[in-house]
């Protein structure tokens, strides 16, 4: 079974500075996706930035990037200039068949 | 467009009462799949279905039924609640991505459901 492991329950930043969230993976296949989801506390699954396996470049969406190491299995979000609406949980995840594979989360707390 | 749409959003019963949480979806998307979302536990799957007439078991499918007798439906039944059923559940849709895997989820906006 595929296995998705977010290593930091929970993370803090102060505004304006950067934070990456952890995010390692199993898989055995070799095409895929790899997602970030932000869930605020309104409970909505809000897509973050989406990942190619197949794609060496890491994946960028304004202040979101990713880390993608695919030999290390590794998938980590970088938040550059932290904003109090970044606070959430946010969820790890990759395509295990016909659904998603998630992690257990890490909550983001941002300081003024 | 809607998008995801899940009714209700809130809903008490009580130990052994059976109810069904309404999932419909107005993008055409083939995929269509529900979720529980526990404290500490993340998201995990309970049904999943491909298309109209096809669905199969998540990773955790215990007490729970789903049919997918149109593209846009996917009702998810909880046949006879228990209060380890206590949870928010989310329904979402998506297109075939890479190798027909699925690509991004597009979800509903939750539903909590508390047993007593």
């Amino acid at each position: 079974a595929q296995t998705v492991t977010q290593s930091q329950p929970e993370m803090s930043v102060q505004e304006a500075e950067t934070v990456t969230l952890s995010c390692t993976y199993d898989t055995s296949e070799s095409d895929y996706y790899l997602f970030w989801y932000k869930q605020p506390p309104s409970r909505q699954m809000i897509l973050v930035i989406r990942q190619e396996a197949y794609k060496q470049q890491n994946a960028t969406e304004n202040r979101f990037s990713v880390n993608f190491q695919k030999a290390a299995k590794s998938f980590s979000l970088k938040i550059s200039d932290s904003q109090l609406g970044d606070a959430a949980m946010y969820f790890c995840a990759t395509n295990s068949g016909y659904a998603l594979n998630f992690g257990k989360g890490t909550s983001l707390l941002v300081t003024p | 467009n809607a998008g995801v749409t899940q009714t209700p959003k809130f809903q008490v019963l009580k130990t052994g009462q059976s109810m069904t949480l309404q999932c419909a979806q107005d993008m055409n998307h083939e995929y269509m799949s529900w979720y529980r979302q526990d404290p500490g536990m993340g998201l995990r799957l309970i049904h999943y279905s491909v298309g109209a007439g096809i669905t199969d078991q998540g990773e955790v499918p215990n007490g729970y039924n789903v049919s997918r007798s149109t593209t846009e439906d996917f009702p998810l039944r909880l046949l006879s609640a228990a209060p380890s059923q206590t949870s928010v559940y989310f329904c979402a849709s998506s297109k075939p991505g890479l190798a027909g895997r699925t690509g991004e989820l597009f979800f509903g906006e939750g539903s909590r459901l508390t047993v007593l």
